[in-house]
């Protein structure tokens, strides 16, 4: 069964920092990884989608990386604003067919003005 | 832009009730998702379909069930609601192969039940 651990759960940082958050799963056979952002109150909205077969993806400030072989994600979020204090999650889909994603429990991040 | 819609938003129900969340998107998707999430937990997949006429059970055990007739709409059903099924349900749809931006999962906005 597929596990999805997500450290750390809370992260506080000053504007401006760069920071990672990370993202590790238990069976390497994924068909892709894909990150996810939620507001409060708020459904959830798609970073970035990283197929079995890319490394990494990026959109603007962030970037996340693929390593199967360690089991291991990280979405790098650069120059950090309070606009991005949300909780962040990740989601391994074990293979097309089945569709299920299964979640982390996600990081919640505040920046600090 | 992803278009998927939840309603209610917001739902305060009794005991023994029926009800029905309403999702539905107009994107042609053929994968459709419910997941479950209590505050501050992680979401749990409690139903999913991959066309009209399919639907398989997720992950989680859920007392609730769902159709899928069209393929922009996706219900969930709870029979008898009860105050163990408080909780936000999140619907998500998602294309069913081919290219780079496919199995990116779009989320409506939520439900959250509250039942006393």
């Amino acid at each position: 069964k597929q596990e999805v651990t997500q450290i750390p759960a809370a992260l506080s940082v000053p504007e401006g920092e760069n920071l990672v958050l990370n993202c590790s799963f238990t069976d390497s056979a994924i068909y892709n990884l894909q990150w996810f952002r939620q507001d409060p109150g708020k459904g959830l909205t798609s970073l970035l989608l990283i197929q079995s077969s890319q490394r990494e993806q990026t959109s603007g400030r962030l970037n996340a990386s693929l390593d199967k072989s360690s089991g291991r994600s990280t979405l790098y979020i650069a120059a950090s604003q309070p606009g991005d204090s949300a909780t962040y999650l990740c989601a391994a889909d074990l293979n097309t067919n089945a569709g299920k994603s299964t979640f982390g429990d996600g990081t919640t991040l505040t920046v600090k003005p | 832009e992803a278009d998927i819609y939840q309603t209610p938003r917001y739902l305060v129900i009794g005991t023994g009730k029926k009800i029905t969340l309403e999702c539905s998107q107009t994107m042609g998707h053929d994968k459709m998702y419910w997941y479950q999430q209590d505050p501050g937990m992680e979401l749990h997949l409690i139903h999913y379909s991959y066309g009209v006429n399919s639907t398989e059970k997720g992950d989680l055990s859920s007392e609730s069930t769902v159709s899928r007739i069209r393929t922009e709409h996706f219900p969930l059903t709870l029979e008898s609601a009860r105050p163990s099924h408080t909780s936000q349900y999140l619907c998500a749809s998602s294309e069913s192969s081919g290219g780079a931006s496919t199995d990116t999962q779009y989320f409506g906005p939520g439900t959250r039940l509250t039942v006393l």
